[in-house]
């Protein structure tokens, strides 16, 4: 059971939009800004979205973020294959001073 | 490039133990904290440890406190956990992560190694 909840699966048809939730409480999203990873197929996790909605160097503008209160979102416009991969989202948490991940979602594309 | 390779995963018996690294090349290592993060098979990331640049800051996971530790080398750019005690329930990938430069609550895990396999197994 992760501290931060995700759905574990979304879906989605190239070019719609999908978005992916993130649920936490006071001691972590509440407090603290949320970073997003994304991880291809056998590959390691990779930064896309850190500070709540800030982007890396070299990730497409179709990939955004937001945050209220104690819950997340990514969102993904104009979905296209090679975005097929988990998703993670992050963030300290003050009450087990340490890292929480959520527990992944796993994103298809139809 | 700037880069991160661990090494020393393998198999081990329960109770055993193993020492895992991790090498940086191409920043400035001694600026930045570090962290690493775990994967079970088929499973989600788990954070396991942190550590501030200067090693003054070090942070464990409930799952792994008082059979891990966190260490750095900044002479030689190099981070390493200590593994001991290990369970069946820490077979996982293990990877090592970039932090920042600030606060490790502020951290963002900007940079990943490839990762090392740990697998405990009778």
């Amino acid at each position: 059971q992760s501290v931060l909840t995700q759905p574990p699966s979304a879906s989605g048809t190239p070019g719609q939009r999908v978005a992916i939730s993130c649920s936490g409480s006071s001691s972590n999203i509440g407090s603290y800004t949320v970073n997003w990873y994304q991880q291809l197929p056998g590959t390691a996790p990779k930064l896309l979205i850190y500070s709540n909605n800030q982007r890396p160097s070299g990730v497409p503008d179709r990939f955004s973020g937001s945050k209220s209160g104690t819950s997340a979102s990514l969102a993904i416009s104009g979905l296209q294959s090679e975005d097929e991969a988990d998703y993670y989202c992050a963030a300290w948490d003050d009450s087990l001073n340490g890292w929480v991940f959520g527990g992944g979602t796993k994103l298809t594309v139809l | 490039e700037v880069q991160l390779v661990e090494s020393g995963g393998g198999l081990v018996k329960p109770g055993g133990s193993l020492r895992l690294s991790c090498a940086a090349s191409r920043f400035t290592f001694s600026n930045y904290n570090m962290n690493w993060v775990r994967q079970a098979p088929g499973k989600g990331l788990e954070w396991v440890s942190s550590i501030s640049s200067s090693s003054s800051y070090i942070y464990y996971a409930d799952s792994v406190k008082g059979r891990f530790t966190i260490s750095r080398d900044n002479a030689k750019n190099s981070l390493y956990l200590q593994m001991n005690s290990l369970r069946a329930e820490d077979t996982a990938i293990y990877y090592c992560a970039r932090g920042g430069l600030y606060q490790q609550r502020n951290d963002v895990f900007d940079i990943w190694g490839q990762g090392t396999m740990v697998t405990v197994s009778s």
